[in-house]
């Protein structure tokens, strides 16, 4: 069983489009995050959940709007794609505490022309 | 921004040990030091973590210097799959995991 995953794994589109990225644990965890890896392959924090309520929201656009319906799942809508949204996007989960470590996904790549 | 400096490469010869550091010298009394290795573009794996004691699991050890101000991670036998990024991390707070450039580590046969 895959503990964190996302869908789609790759998404291509156009500028100016809108789409969503899923995520979904299977875990227990209460803590849910979004990280954004560019191309110079650094990973960005993006957002972080605990609970289904925003705990960290990073300096993000506020064309990306993060929505946990439930504590399993964190979805993350991006509105008016720009070219430099193209990135790999990964969610994670944690159990909370100082001492619970990241459980990441896969990755979703998002390529925008 | 990350607390932590790493090199931004090493080399080790496969079968053999390979000791990563990382330099955290602004690290609080609270705040543990983890490490995470990312595998090509796969997403990034748990390897470790710790407060002020020496840590071993099945994968590495940590070292951390007694003014917590250093850490090293240690793969006994490196293998070609441990060839990854390593990222040295001080957690800030219980939500908050700031990944660094971390560094690059390449096995070779």
């Amino acid at each position: 069983d895959t503990a964190v995953s996302q869908t789609p794994k790759y998404l291509v589109t156009q500028m100016g489009n809108d789409k969503s990225i899923k995520c979904e644990q299977n875990l227990g965890h209460d803590t849910m995050y979004w990280y954004k890896q560019d191309s110079k392959k650094f990973l960005k924090i993006m957002f972080s959940y605990n609970n289904k309520e925003l705990i960290i929201n990073e300096t993000v656009p506020n064309r990306f709007s993060p929505k946990s319906p439930d504590k399993a799942h964190l979805n993350l809508h991006i509105n008016s794609l720009e070219l430099g949204d193209s990135a790999v996007y990964f969610c994670a989960s944690s159990r909370p505490g100082r001492t619970g470590e990241l459980f990441f996904g896969e990755g979703s790549r998002l390529t925008v022309l | 921004d990350a607390k932590t400096t790493q090199p931004p490469s090493m080399d080790c010869a496969e079968g053999r040990a390979a000791n990563l550091p990382c330099n955290h010298s602004t690290i609080s009394g609270n705040e543990y030091v983890y490490w995470y290795r990312q595998i090509h573009s796969q997403g990034p794996q748990y390897i470790i973590h710790g407060l002020k004691n020496n840590e071993t699991n099945e994968m590495a050890s940590l070292i951390i210097t007694e003014d917590r101000k250093s850490s090293t991670l240690i793969l006994p036998h490196a293998t070609l799959r441990d060839t990854a990024v390593y990222y040295c991390i001080v957690r800030q707070n219980n939500n908050d995991m700031r990944f660094g450039a971390g560094t690059r580590l390449t096995v070779k046969p």
